[in-house]
């Protein structure tokens, strides 16, 4: 089945981008989907189709897709930012084709 | 606003089955504009998909979990609902219902807040 890969955690201090990363192979010819998780909480959608924004998710919050990386990028960084995050793509070669990265702790210093 | 909540059992003994529902409120569950679905993360760890199913019945369930596993939707109560068989410890999870687009590379745009299930005797 198609893996995604993301770094365990990414610091970063308020006020300045936190970038996170999701890889996988040709993943820019995927959709990719981002998911905020914060601790007790379930997922909430904070990026779809790779770069756009639900409606109450900060302009803050943007998306992109390339080669074999995409990133969600988190400008202004706010300590409320400090959650998981999850990536998730689906895959039409795969029997399993609704797949999740392994997550990423974003702290914020 | 549509909103999700899972209801069931926190306790499943080994070898028994997992049975959870997932009630819609603020919107109708036969809204061909989405399909449904059971998500779940372990302790600690991340988020594995579970299956999907449409307000017609249609499913498409994870090929590790098929041969356990049972989703079926009640459309005049307005919930949906899974069962998982011959549980394990490895079934221990917080379980998520949530909705996706009718389009299979859609997100899934909105979630329950979760319910804690624990294997064991």
């Amino acid at each position: 089945s198609y893996v995604l890969t993301q770094p365990p955690s990414v610091s970063v201090a308020p006020g300045k981008t936190a970038r996170i990363t999701c890889g996988g192979n040709n993943i820019e010819s995927k959709s990719v989907h981002w998911y905020q998780q914060k601790p007790g909480q379930a997922p909430v959608l904070v990026i779809y189709y790779d770069r756009d924004r639900p409606s109450g998710i900060p302009e803050r919050f943007s998306g992109s897709n390339s080669g074999n990386t995409a990133t969600l990028t988190i400008s202004r960084v706010e300590a409320g930012d400090e959650a998981d995050y999850f990536c998730q793509v689906w895959d039409n070669s795969s029997d399993h084709p609704w797949v999740f990265g392994g997550g990423t702790k974003l702290t914020v210093l | 606003h549509l909103q999700l909540q899972e209801s069931g059992p926190g306790l499943v003994k080994p070898s028994e089955t997992l049975s959870l529902t997932c009630t819609v409120s603020g919107g109708s569950i036969r809204g061909p504009d989405y399909y449904w679905a059971w998500i779940r993360q372990p302790p600690g760890r991340g988020l594995e998909w579970i299956g999907n199913i449409y307000f017609s019945g249609t499913t498409y369930f994870s090929p590790s979990l098929k041969s356990r596993l049972a989703v079926s939707v009640d459309t005049s109560k307005n919930y949906f609902s899974l069962n998982l068989a011959s549980v394990t410890a490895a079934d221990t999870a917080m379980y998520y219902c949530a909705r996706r687009g009718v389009a299979t590379d859609s997100s899934f745009d909105l979630w329950g807040r979760g319910t804690l299930v624990t294997v064991s005797s």
